[in-house]
C-alpha cells in the first residue's frame, strides 16, 4: 500500500521570503504521479503543481516549483517569493499511474502555511 | 474554465436520516470520485466510478454509502442512515484520466 507523509504540520515564512514545503511517500510502483494542493480557509482543492514519476525534470509553475527526488522518494515543494494569498493548508498527494484510467489520490496528512506581512 | 459543482454547500441532518450529495461533473470527464475530510483531518478517498460502475471503493465506503449516475449528468453519493461520524467534507472530483483531476466545492454535512 502506498502511504504519504508530511512531517511538517505547520510553518510559517514572511512575505516575499522563500519557504519549503516536505514530502515523502512509499510505493513500489514505478508509474506514478504526485501533487500538490491548496486548500484555503474556503476548504476548495486547488491544484499547484502535478509531477509525472517518468519525468526526471523538475515541474514549475511560476513561484511553485517541486524538488522531486525519485530514488530518495521525496516530493517537496517551494514557494518563491510568498504572498499572502498563500496562506492554506498544502497537502501533497500521490496516484498510481494506469494506462488511460483515472486513479484514487492519496494524501499526506497537510501542512498549515502562514505567510505573515 | 470548466468546473464541478456540488450541491447544497452545506446539509445539516439528523442522525439517522438519510442524505444525498450530488454533483455535476465535468462533461466530457469519464472517472468520477468522492473523497472525504473530516475537519482537521487529511482527506481520504472514498469510492471511484467509471462506466457507470464502481471501479474503486475503501474501506469507508460501507453499505451506508452508495453512488449513482441516474441521468448521465448527475453523480450522487448517499448515505443512508446517517451518523455522527459522517460529519465532514465531501469533495466530488472528476478526471478524464492520465492524472487530471478537478475537484468541487464541497458539501459540509453536519450531523447532528
Amino acid at each position: 500500500a502506498q502511504t504519504v507523509t508530511q512531517s511538517q504540520p505547520e510553518m510559517s515564512v514572511q512575505e516575499a521570503e522563500t519557504v519549503t514545503l516536505s514530502c515523502t511517500y512509499d510505493t513500489s510502483e514505478s508509474n506514478y504521479y504526485l501533487f500538490w494542493y491548496k486548500q484555503p480557509p474556503s476548504r476548495q482543492m486547488i491544484l499547484v503543481i502535478r509531477q509525472e514519476a517518468y519525468k526526471q525534470q523538475n515541474a514549475t509553475e511560476n513561484r511553485f516549483s517541486v524538488n522531486f527526488q525519485k530514488a530518495a522518494k521525496s516530493f517537496s515543494l517551494k514557494i518563491s517569493d510568498s504572498q499572502l494569498g498563500d496562506t492554506a493548508m498544502y497537502f501533497c498527494a500521490f496516484m498510481r499511474r494506469f494506462y488511460n484510467q483515472g486513479g484514487k489520490l492519496i494524501f499526506g496528512q497537510g501542512t498549515e502555511l502562514s505567510v505573515k506581512p | 474554465e470548466p468546473e464541478v459543482t456540488q450541491t447544497p454547500s452545506h446539509q445539516v441532518t439528523q442522525m439517522g436520516q438519510e442524505v444525498i450529495l450530488r454533483c455535476v461533473p465535468i462533461s466530457n470527464h469519464l472517472y468520477f470520485y468522492w473523497y472525504r475530510q473530516i475537519l482537521g483531518q487529511k482527506v481520504e478517498f472514498l469510492v471511484s466510478f467509471y462506466n457507470n460502475e464502481i471501479s474503486e471503493k475503501s474501506e469507508i465506503f460501507d453499505d451506508q454509502f452508495s453512488v449513482e449516475r441516474p441521468d448521465g449528468s448527475n453523480f450522487t453519493l448517499k448515505i443512508r442512515s446517517t451518523k455522527l461520524e459522517d460529519s465532514a467534507m465531501y469533495f466530488c472530483a472528476s478526471s478524464e484520466g492520465l492524472g487530471g483531476y478537478t475537484f468541487g466545492s464541497g458539501t459540509r454535512l453536519t450531523v447532528v
